[in-house]
């Protein structure tokens, strides 16, 4: 049973183009979360989610637009891709409470030519 | 503002030898640590948390840390490496109230046999 799943895996595509990516856990966890994760391997926070609502803006460009439908799931759509925005996207999910760990998806890799 | 330095990017240890990575971190009240360990091509899978109580936090795979407030580090160790530890390591710290977690760069650990 996968906790957290997320599709694609892999993603490519032309500069200008929109592109969404999913996220559903099933741990019935509360807060949910988008990571990017660059070329040296830097984490960092784009997005938090608690139970719908967004609770963490990371000083992302706004043609970065999460969407919560239920408290499963947090999508990322990508508006007019930049070659800049080619990383590994990762999902994750926890308990709201700041004592708990985050459970990871497997990332999306996003390769924008 | 909470952060976390993980000071060496790379630590190569002979399998069977003892292994530090180190992190240290600066918050404004308590702090909960954490650490996590990526394989490539994978998502971060928790490893263990210092959260209160005992300064040394026993977590997966034989691995500990230890919580030294007057340093503030939280050091991950473990008495005899394998090749199989071999991944890249991050250090993270939350908020009390379960505001964002902010990840250290990480530092990769390489075991040779």
């Amino acid at each position: 049973d996968t906790a957290v799943s997320q599709t694609p895996k892999y993603l490519v595509t032309q500069m200008g183009n929109d592109k969404s990516i999913k996220c559903e856990q099933n741990l019935g966890h509360d807060t949910m979360y988008w990571y990017k994760q660059d070329s040296k391997k830097f984490l960092k926070i784009m997005f938090s989610y608690n139970n719908k609502e967004l609770i963490i803006n990371e000083t992302v460009p706004n043609r970065f637009s999460p969407k919560s439908p239920d408290k499963a799931h947090l999508n990322l759509h990508i508006n007019s891709l930049e070659l800049g925005d080619s990383a590994v996207y990762f999902c994750a999910s926890s308990q709201p409470q700041g004592s708990t760990e985050a459970f990871f998806g497997q990332g999306t890799r996003l390769t924008v030519v | 503002a909470q952060s976390v330095a993980q000071p060496e990017d790379q630590v190569n240890v002979a399998e069977g030898n003892p292994l530090t990575v180190k992190c240290t971190y600066s918050v404004s009240g308590n702090p909960y640590l954490f650490w996590y360990v990526q394989y490539p091509n994978r998502g971060l899978q928790f490893l263990l948390k210092y959260i209160t109580g005992d300064n040394l936090v026993k977590g997966s795979y034989g691995f500990e840390a230890e919580f030294n407030k007057s340093q503030t580090s939280f050091h991950l160790k473990k008495p005899s490496a394998l090749v199989s530890d071999s991944a890249l390591y991050f250090c993270a710290v939350r908020d009390f109230d379960a505001g964002k977690s902010t990840f250290g760069d990480g530092t990769t650990l390489t075991v040779k046999p």
